[in-house]
């Protein structure tokens, strides 16, 4: 398995665009959550699916952030307008089963810069 | 309200050293307990995860200790080596919800 795939890898943007990050899971798995990762926050999760439907969006900074599942295999987060607070590092993870044992799988990173 | 808090924030170690890395939690509904090893310019990947049946897993020069009582939990590598330089995040999960508190990372570096 190629592991979950995100792109792009890198995205330097200017305030006010938009940016649209992607992600594809590991086939099967039923679970995939969205984080960022600063330096002065660590790594936040920013929202969660089961099924390709939200489950907890608690994490979303703002209303400019949106994100959807809309199949198994497929996942973007939207940030609408973009702004310099919003770089940052973000990862889509997959898990097969909740909680116990639930071992999410990273995917390698969005490295966002909004300038 | 960080649920889970994590320390030091950065540690160096001589190769052959013990790598220490400490969790406190508040929430006692927690009862999984995983450690994340982050590399550069990579995703967190599981490194090892406790439950509260036990109070330490060992796995090869990585093990965890939990206490439930004082709410922590910890991770220990032994004969640390320059290959384990790299982020450690601990977190936290309670029963079947999927939602992971991680603690803010602590950079490990193993001197040679």
């Amino acid at each position: 398995d190629a592991g979950v795939i995100q792109s792009p890898r890198h995205e330097v943007t200017e305030m006010g665009q938009e940016v649209t990050l992607r992600c594809k899971p590991i086939s099967g798995h039923d679970y995939l959550f969205w984080y960022r990762q600063t330096m002065m926050r660590g790594l936040e999760l920013l929202i969660y699916f089961n099924n390709n439907v939200p489950i907890d969006d608690s994490g979303m900074p703002e209303d400019r952030f949106s994100a959807k599942m809309p199949n198994a295999s497929f996942s973007t987060l939207k940030i609408q307008p973009s702004e310099p607070r919003d770089s940052a590092v973000y990862f889509c993870a997959s898990s097969l089963v909740a909680g116990d044992g639930g071992e999410q799988y990273f995917g390698p990173g969005t490295r966002l810069t909004v300038t | 309200q960080q649920q889970v808090k994590q320390s030091p924030q950065s540690l160096i170690v001589q190769k052959g050293g013990i790598s220490i890395i400490n969790c406190a939690y508040e929430n006692t509904a927690f009862d999984y307990f995983p450690w994340y090893q982050q590399f550069p310019g990579k995703g967190p990947a599981l490194l090892i995860a406790i439950r509260p049946d036990v109070s330490e897993k060992k796995e090869g020069r990585f093990t965890i200790s939990l206490n439930k009582s004082a709410k922590q939990f910890s991770l220990h590598i032994m004969d640390s080596q320059p290959g384990d330089s790299a982020t450690y995040f601990c977190a936290a999960s309670r029963g079947n919800f999927n939602k992971f508190y991680f603690g803010s990372g602590t950079k490990l570096n193993v001197k040679p």
